[in-house]
């Protein structure tokens, strides 16, 4: 069980806009150690989505955007896309297991 | 650019040591910007951190599994490597290397390599 938790999952209508909450504690997001997003398409390695709270790397669409709020973070997807169905996975640093850690990540399905 | 590629055994006997390397082309793990780490994904399951190392040998593990990992770095062969002692079943997992800035961003990752434990 992640310190980082994340709703199993979430769907949307293509087009829409879902959200995936990361929710944490005052050792980790509240603490104001970074919060890094990633993806993970169905048998390939993970690739960083979102860093730094809402910071996109060179080449991820601006469909994507992350968001921070006390002890929480949100990735957001809006017009959402067939090609978006994938894993996606929150994380940070605890400064109580003194350690990176993931949250168990969200299945994202598109409907 | 950067890019990362695991090697290794695809199967290891239990209590035995799983041995793991990363080689790194397009960049240099002696480049002063990055920390080079070690993630793990068992089948079917979330990501957990396992250690990284900085050129210099600086290291730091994952509390959890400290007392039988040890990552090192070749800087003469651009690679570094992951050990993981007493290995039993709950080690079968897709082991990633990646390489981690200040931040600890993972980015990029190797493909990653499926290490299944069975006799």
């Amino acid at each position: 069980q992640s310190v980082l938790t994340q709703p199993p999952s979430v769907s949307g209508a293509p087009g829409q806009r879902v959200t995936i909450s990361c929710t944490g504690s005052s050792s980790n997001i509240g603490a104001n150690y970074d919060v890094h997003w990633y993806q993970q398409l169905p048998g390939t390695a993970p690739k960083l989505l979102v860093y730094g709270y809402s910071n996109r790397p060179s080449g991820v669409p601006d469909r994507f955007s992350g968001s921070k709020s006390g002890t929480s973070a949100s990735l957001a997807i809006t017009g959402l896309q067939a090609e978006d169905e994938a894993d996606y996975y929150c994380q940070s640093f605890d400064s109580s297991l003194s350690g990176y850690v993931f949250g168990a990540g969200t299945k994202v399905s598109v409907l | 650019q950067v890019q990362l590629q695991e090697s290794g055994p695809g199967l290891v006997k239990p209590s035995e040591t799983l041995s793991l390397t990363c080689t790194v082309s397009g960049g240099s793990v002696s480049s002063g910007s990055y920390y080079w780490s070690w993630i793990r994904q068992p089948p079917g399951k979330g990501l957990e951190w396992i250690a990284y190392i900085y050129y210099s040998g600086t290291t730091d593990y994952n509390p959890s599994l400290k007392s039988r990992v040890t990552i090192s770095v070749d800087t003469s062969k651009n690679q570094f490597s992951l050990k993981l002692s007493s290995v039993t079943a709950a080690d079968t997992a897709v082991y990633y290397c990646a390489r981690a800035d200040y931040s600890m961003r993972f980015d990029p990752w190797g493909q990653g390599t499926l290490v299944t434990v069975s006799s």
